[in-house]
C-alpha cells in the first residue's frame, strides 16, 4: 500500500526554527510536494522536490533524500502567521498525488 | 483573477438527496481533481480529469460522479447523499497532470449529510 507519514502536531517558539518531517512508502515516485493550510482555508503550495537535495525559498526550505523515502520542511524565523497545518504529497506513478494527514504546527510567542 | 471558485460554500442535506457541488477554473488548466479531507486523514482523491472530456476515478469514487464537459468546469455529483459523506470538498486544478505541475486548490465546500 502507500503511506505518507508525518507527525500529528508541532510546537514551536516564535523566532525559532522548526522541521517537520515526512517520510513515504508509494508505488513509484514522481516529486514531493509540501502544502500550508491555515484552519478553514485551501491547502496552498509552498515547495516542490524531485531530485535529492535541498531547495531553499526565503524562509522555507525543503529537502528530499529518495534513497530514504524521507523529506523536511524547515522553517526558520517563525512568525505567528506560520500556524497552520503542513501537508506532504507525493506523486506516484500514475501522477497521483498521494497525501500524508498533515502536521499542526503551533507557535507561542 | 478569481482562480478557482467552488458553491457552495457550505450545506446541510438530508440523506437520501442528490447535490451537486460546482468547481469553475479561470486558468484553462487542463487537469482538474475532486478531493475530500476529513479529521485526521490526509487529503482523498475522488474522481480527477487530465482533459475536458475525459474523466478517472480515484481513491473513494463510490457515491459520487464527474462530468468534464468544458475546460473551465468540473462538478461533482453526490446521487443520494448518505451521512458518511459528510466532509470538507476541495476541487483542484493543475495545468497538465505531469510531475512538476502543481495543483492550485478553490475555497472548499463543507457538507454535512443528516
Amino acid at each position: 500500500g502507500q503511506n505518507i507519514d508525518q507527525p500529528t502536531e508541532m510546537t514551536a517558539t516564535e523566532g525559532a526554527i522548526v522541521q517537520i518531517n515526512c517520510t513515504y512508502q508509494t508505488s513509484g515516485f514522481n516529486g514531493l510536494f509540501w502544502y500550508q493550510q491555515h484552519a478553514g482555508e485551501a491547502p496552498t503550495f509552498l515547495s516542490y522536490n524531485v531530485l535529492d537535495g535541498l531547495e531553499e525559498k526565503g524562509r522555507f526550505s525543503s529537502f528530499l533524500s529518495r534513497s530514504k523515502g524521507y523529506s523536511y520542511l524547515l522553517l526558520k524565523e517563525l512568525q505567528m502567521k506560520d500556524s497552520a497545518s503542513y501537508l506532504c504529497a507525493v506523486k506516484d506513478s500514475n501522477y497521483q498525488l498521494i497525501w500524508g494527514a498533515g502536521t499542526k504546527l503551533i507557535i507561542k510567542p | 483573477t478569481a482562480g478557482i471558485t467552488q458553491a457552495p460554500t457550505s450545506q446541510i442535506l438530508a440523506a437520501g438527496r442528490s447535490m451537486t457541488l460546482r468547481c469553475t477554473q479561470d486558468m484553462r488548466h487542463n487537469a482538474m481533481y475532486w478531493y475530500r479531507q476529513d479529521l485526521g486523514l490526509g487529503l482523498r482523491l475522488i474522481h480527477y480529469s487530465n482533459t475536458a472530456g475525459t474523466t478517472g476515478k480515484g481513491e473513494v469514487p463510490d457515491g459520487y460522479s464527474v462530468s468534464r464537459a468544458n475546460t473551465d468546469d468540473f462538478p461533482l455529483t453526490l446521487a443520494s447523499a448518505v451521512p458518511s459523506q459528510t466532509s470538507v470538498y476541495f476541487c483542484a486544478s493543475s495545468v497538465e497532470a505531469s510531475s512538476t505541475d502543481t495543483q492550485y486548490f478553490g475555497p472548499g465546500t463543507r457538507l454535512t449529510v443528516l
